[in-house]
This record gives C-alpha cells, structure tokens and sequence, in this order.
C-alpha cells in the first residue's frame, strides 16, 4: 500500500527565504507526482507535475524534484514571500487508475 | 477557460439525511475522481469516474456513491449521514483516463453534519 509522508508538517520563515519542502513515497511504481497548495478552506492549485521519467520541474519561484528510485520529491521555494502561505501537499498517482496518494502536507508561514 | 466548478459550497445538514454534491470538470475534460478531507485522515480517494463509468473505488462504506452524466458532469451522494461525514469533498478532473495528466480540483464543498 502506498504511504506519502511529507516532513515537517509544519515550516516557518523569514521573507526572502529559499526553503525546501520534502516529500517521500514508499512504492516507487508510480505514473507521476504532483505538488499542490491549498489556502485555508480553499481546493488545491496544482503547482508542478513531473512524470515519472522526468528529475526535476520548474514554475517560477518553484522547483520540484523527483527520486523514484529513492521515493522522493523536494519542492524547492527561492526568496520567499508572505503570499507564499499555504499547506503544500503532494500528491503521487498511483499505476492502475486516477487515484492520487496525498502526504498529509506541509502548513508553510512566511513571516514580513 | 473556466475550472473545476463544485456546488454548492456549503451545506449543513442534519444526522440521518441525505446529500447531493456536484461538480462540474473542465470543458472538454472526461475524467472525475471524488477526494473526501478531514483534519484527522487528509485527503481520501472515494472513487473516480470516466465516461459514465465507475472506473476505481475507495475504502468508503456503501453510503458514498456517486455517478457521472453523459456531459461529464458528476454527482456524489451520501446517505443516512453521520457526524463523522463532516468535511470538505473535493474532485478533480483530468483531460483524458491518461495517467500521465494532470488533475485540477474545485475549490470543494464543505459538509458539515450536525
């Protein structure tokens, strides 16, 4: 059964901060993994998808790792900001149907 | 191109009812998956849907069930509904049942059961 476990659960920082959000997967066979953020009460906006092929993706301010073989994925924020607030969850799509497996998220504070 | 529209938003509703959400996917997307939230558990798969068809279920007791229509819209219904239901449900669509897509989830309904 696959677990998503996402450390720490909890991150807070000074503005301009680059910081990094670690993810871990214990079954390797999967499709792809998607990093999402979900503001308080709000759905979740996908950030980054990387394929299970792919090392890394980026968007902006985000960079996201993946280490299949390891059963990792990192989500790398350069120079933070207040906006950048959220729960980040990511989400690794198991082979075999749509089902996404979520990590329980990590609550990011960026503090002024 | 307008997202993933669920309604309604909120509902409270009372021990032992029955609830109907919706949720509408992106135009043209033909994959809905069902995803419930609690403090407690995270996010849980309840069940995926593409092209009318129930393609994979989660772990949920028979209360949960769901449907999709022939525009792809869906619904997800709960029966005799327990405090224990409270949460936020959010689904997601994708482009096709290609597993390689990427999901994109509503802004969800939040259940609450008194």
């Amino acid at each position: 059964k696959q677990e998503v476990t996402q450390i720490p659960a909890a991150l807070s920082v000074p503005e301009g901060e680059n910081l990094v959000l670690n993810c871990s997967f214990t079954d390797s066979a999967i499709y792809n993994l998607q990093w999402f953020r979900q503001d308080p009460g709000k759905g979740l906006t996908s950030l980054l998808l990387i394929q299970s092929s792919q090392r890394e993706q980026t968007s902006g301010r985000l960079n996201a790792s993946l280490d299949k073989s390891s059963g990792r994925s990192t989500l790398y924020i350069a120079a933070s900001q207040p906006g950048d607030s959220a729960t980040y969850l990511c989400a690794v799509h198991q082979g075999g149907s749509e089902k996404l497996v979520f990590g329980k998220g990590t609550k990011l504070t960026v503090n002024p | 191109k307008a997202g993933v529209t669920q309604t309604p938003r909120y509902l409270i509703k009372t021990r032992g009812q029955q609830v109907t959400l919706s949720c509408s996917p992106i135009s043209g997307h033909r994959s809905v998956s069902w995803y419930q939230q609690t403090p407690g558990q995270g996010l849980q798969f309840l069940f995926e849907y593409f092209s009318e068809t129930q393609r994979n279920k989660g772990n949920f007791p028979g209360r949960f069930s769901g449907r999709q229509f022939s525009n792809s819209r869906s619904e997800m219904n709960v029966s005799t509904l327990e405090l224990g239901d409270s949460a936020l449900y959010l689904c997601a669509s994708r482009s096709s049942q290609g597993l390689n897509t990427e999901a994109f989830f509503g802004q969800g309904t939040r259940l609450t059961v008194v």
